[in-house]
């Protein structure tokens, strides 16, 4: 089955600056990789994805980058805001989403 | 609905009693799907059913978990003789068809168990 690792398990940033996690999958097969926002006593929610058949997306501040040949992506924050803060999930596909084991980023004013 | 919906949000129960759990998907999504997140952790995968069959039970962690879905729509996560390990949020979601497809899937609030 797939193997997703993330890195880092937290990550503390000054508001406005940048942040960055990364992630890597096992079955180059896979061709989806959603990324996912949990606030606290939330469920996940859904910021952004990106297919295998593109090399990055944006939506506003936020990006997503994947390299299929080195089977990693990764998830770029820009200006962070306090708001930002909360644990980001990546995740490749089966027929079930595998996630990583969650990103814990506090943005600090 | 307009969402995936659980219930209870809340549960406190005794160790050894038995607790269910729903969850009604987003209407028309044929995939579901229950993780269990301890406390700080990841998300843990459960169980999968695509319309009513569960092809995938392999993460459900002993014999006193089960889950059954009916109708193509609303599921329930039972646990037996519960024990304080179980403590945890218990996560539906659901997806129009598996995401293997490259579905996307979306999650309910949860079901916060606590076993006392």
């Amino acid at each position: 089955g797939e193997n997703v690792e993330q890195h880092p398990s937290t990550l503390s940033v000054q508001e406005g600056d940048s942040a960055v996690i990364k992630c890597t999958y096992s079955d180059s097969a896979s061709n989806y990789f959603p990324w996912y926002k949990q606030e606290l006593g939330k469920g996940p929610q859904l910021i952004i994805d990106i297919r295998s058949n593109v090399g990055e997306k944006k939506d506003q501040r936020i990006a997503v980058t994947l390299n299929k040949t080195a089977k990693h992506f990764s998830l770029h924050i820009t200006e962070t805001q306090p708001e930002d803060s909360a644990v980001y999930f990546c995740a490749a596909p089966s027929y079930a989403l595998n996630f990583g084991k969650g990103t814990s980023l506090l943005v600090t004013p | 609905g307009a969402g995936v919906s659980q219930s209870p949000s809340n549960k406190v129960t005794e160790k050894g009693k038995d607790v269910e759990l729903r969850c009604d998907p987003i209407s028309g999504h044929t995939a579901l799907y229950w993780y269990r997140q301890s406390l700080g952790q990841g998300l843990e995968f459960l169980i999968y059913f695509q319309g009513n069959s569960a092809p995938d039970k392999s993460g459900l962690p002993s014999d006193r978990f089960s889950a059954e879905r009916t109708g193509g729509s609303v599921s329930t996560l039972t646990i037996q003789r519960t024990q304080q390990e179980d403590s945890a949020v218990y996560l539906c979601a659901s997806s129009l068809v598996d995401t293997g497809s490259g579905n996307t899937i979306y999650f309910g609030e949860g079901s916060w168990l606590t076993v006392v």
